[in-house]
């Protein structure tokens, strides 16, 4: 089976402070994904890395930044926190497409207080 | 803009009877859905998924279907269990792409 983990299931911080996301995945899967869950919003797709150093942009990557050094591990970087990043953080691994499309796994999820 | 939409933020249904969960897209290049069911305090699981080349794809008690020129899919789950009860993504990509794009989530509550 899949294993996606997140290095916290539960994290409160302040405003301003600089806050690590770590993401480790065990089926060496190429993609890897973060995602906030929020209320009425769904998933929406922050940045995604399809090799290691490589990154991309999703649909709200302001205020966050990540790093791909290994490829294993995904890390959601939030350079300066602020409240409106209050949220629950998903990381997701995955193959990438092929002859056969592959589902997306996730990890159990950080809940993130920023107060 | 929101590609994927499930208008029904939630759903009560009677142990027993089935549910019926459903969710619009809007690009027309997709050919590939799944639906992810998410209890609280969890990540998504991966439930079902199913190809534009078909139009139903069956795995015991769920059952997707897809209505491409109605840009419409569906997820049955017949009989509805109270473990069932849990929030529903659906998910949308295209072939070659990366990422997916989901919904807002419908939350199923199954009475007993």
């Amino acid at each position: 089976d899949v294993k996606v983990t997140q290095s916290s299931r539960y994290l409160v911080k302040r405003t301003g402070e600089k806050v690590f996301l770590e993401c480790v995945q065990d089926m060496d899967h190429e993609n890897m994904f973060w995602y906030r869950q929020d209320p009425g919003l769904g998933l929406r797709l922050i940045y995604f890395s399809y090799d290691v150093k490589m990154k991309e942009k999703g649909d709200i990557p302001e205020g966050y930044s990540v790093s791909r050094e290994k490829k294993e591990r995904f890390s959601l970087i939030l350079e300066s926190a602020s409240t409106n990043q209050t949220s629950m953080y998903l990381c997701a691994s995955t193959t990438p497409w092929g002859s056969s499309n592959q589902p997306q796994h996730f990890g159990d999820g950080t809940r993130l207080s920023i107060l | 803009d929101q590609q994927v939409k499930q208008n029904s933020p939630s759903l009560s249904v009677q142990e027993g009877r089935i549910s019926i969960l459903n969710c619009d897209y809007t690009n027309s290049m997709f050919d590939y859905f799944l639906w992810y069911k998410k209890y609280p305090a969890e990540g998504p699981t991966f439930l079902i998924s199913i190809s534009s080349i078909k139009d139903k794809n069956e795995d015991g008690r769920f059952t997707v279907f897809l209505n491409k020129s109605a840009k419409h899919l569906s997820l049955h789950i017949v009989p509805s269990q109270p473990g069932d009860s849990a929030v529903y993504f659906c998910a949308a990509s295209q072939t070659g792409a990366n990422n997916l794009f989901f919904g807002t989530g419908t939350r199923l509550t199954v009475i007993p």
